[in-house]
């Protein structure tokens, strides 16, 4: 019952390429997040939206880039991937209200060669 | 700053056992706290939250206190289920700022 879609669901693909990895919700959400997900489990927050036009790092130094230019679309993208970008990327949104909890998408999992 | 503490993994159970999933939290002010549920190859979900001190979040057979004298937020269920083998986030949301996460804990129930 996911509302918010992550494509592709897996990507391997190699050094020096250029990527975007898509992430879209249908809920109206003005926050959006993307996070980074190690081997290990623990996630990074990477880049975090508050609206359009709004964009801002997460605390995890990362070479990615975001835009907003659509309340409803997110994408990330990579200008030129490296092996240790190989990792889980999970999208997430939430509502403005106070607190609201985040909706999460099922994840892209990069790995480059 | 804000931080979580949780229980280091894996946790394995028998089907049937009893759960606790230990977490612990600093955080300025009054915080708002939950648990997620990854199960594998998904996102996480929302299982359950607390707003408030002495409020009981449950789900699913799942529940969890929001104790702030012992600032904690256990996760416990009576009996677990094959079906429950997933990765469990305590995380809290304190001010405007964004959520933050505990480090995980893989949950492993065998029949």
């Amino acid at each position: 019952e996911a509302d918010i879609y992550q494509t592709p669901r897996y990507l391997v693909i190699g050094t020096g390429k250029k990527i975007t990895l898509e992430c879209s919700q249908t809920m109206g959400h003005d926050k959006m997040y993307w996070y980074q997900q190690d081997p290990g489990m623990e996630l990074h927050l990477i880049h975090y939206s508050y609206g359009v036009n709004s964009t801002e790092k997460g605390d995890l130094s990362s070479e990615s880039t975001v835009s907003r230019i659509r309340t409803e679309h997110f994408p990330l993208t990579l200008e030129s991937a490296r092996p240790s970008h190989t990792s889980q990327y999970l999208c997430a949104s939430s509502a403005t209200e106070y607190r609201s909890p985040l909706h999460f998408g099922n994840g892209t999992r990069l790995t480059v060669t | 700053g804000n931080s979580v503490t949780q229980m280091e993994g894996p946790v394995t159970l028998s089907e049937e056992a009893f759960l606790t999933i230990n977490c612990t939290y600093t955080a300025t002010g009054y915080p708002s706290l939950f648990w997620y549920v990854q199960y594998p190859g998904e996102g996480l979900q929302l299982l359950l939250k607390a707003t408030k001190a002495d409020d009981k979040g449950s789900n699913k057979g799942f529940e969890a206190t929001y104790r702030k004298e012992t600032t904690s937020f256990h996760l416990e269920k009576g009996s677990v289920q094959v079906s429950d083998s997933a990765v469990y986030f305590c995380a809290l949301s304190a001010g405007y700022s964004t959520l933050t996460f505990g480090k995980g804990t893989m949950l492993l129930v065998s029949p």
